[in-house]
């Protein structure tokens, strides 16, 4: 009964793969989110979604795509990868995408992603 | 730019022992939240603040707002191993999109 799930848990690639990391969230929630965690356990958006729609995008490369084929999924493609996308990725959902209060933003668990 | 300034970056203490996280800023903020991440796992929401002053206790965590909501203070009374993790502040900016902004942590450890 996992809120937010996310699959792989670990993804060891070489440079210059494509590959994808899949979310799902089981919270009925319509916004749905992508974060960056650095080396340094810096965590920053890079997209989120309301109900299937784009409504964040932080300045990412265009390498990364995310796609939502429906509101309780949200993934992410990264083609051509680069050793600097080494990092840990999260998906998050909230019930809303308003600020504030009562809108809880809910992380799934993580993928760790090595570019060798 | 609006930026979150958390300090001390690392703390490690013993168990018993107090402590206060801070999370500074230069801009004012509609809210204010701390969450608390385990190794191996997202991020989980402590609590949030909305109004400048207000003060939260969580069993033995006690947040406040500083009263221009520019900045937070988290303090551990007694703290256990189970206290151990990275403490994140984020906040929401003016803007109206669910954008959170993540301070860069303060990785804490209370050894038994």
């Amino acid at each position: 009964d996992t809120a937010v799930s996310q699959t792989p848990k670990y993804l060891v690639t070489q440079m210059g793969n494509d590959k994808s990391i899949k979310c799902e969230q089981n919270l009925g929630h319509d916004t749905m989110y992508w974060y960056k965690q650095d080396s340094k356990k810096f965590l920053k958006i890079m997209f989120s979604y309301n109900n299937k729609e784009l409504i964040i995008n932080e300045t990412v490369p265009n390498r990364f795509s995310p796609k939502s084929p429906d509101k309780a999924h949200l993934n992410l493609h990264i083609n051509s990868l680069e050793l600097g996308d080494s990092a840990v990725y999260f998906c998050a959902s909230s019930q809303d995408s308003w600020v504030g209060k009562g809108n809880e933003q809910f992380f799934g668990p993580g993928t760790r992603l090595t570019v060798l | 730019t609006q930026l979150l300034e958390q300090s001390p970056q690392f703390l490690s203490i013993q168990e018993g022992e107090n402590l206060t996280v801070y999370c500074n800023s230069s801009s004012v903020f509609s809210s204010l939240q701390w969450y608390r991440q385990e190794p191996g796992e997202g991020p989980v929401l402590l609590v949030t603040v909305v109004t400048g002053g207000e003060v939260k206790k969580l069993k033995r965590l006690t947040f406040q707002f500083g009263d221009a909501r520019k900045d937070s203070s988290l303090h551990i009374t007694a703290a256990q191993p189970g206290d151990t993790g990275l403490y994140l502040c984020a906040a929401h900016g003016s803007s109206n999109t669910g954008k959170l902004i993540f301070g860069q942590g303060t990785t804490l450890q209370v050894k038994p």
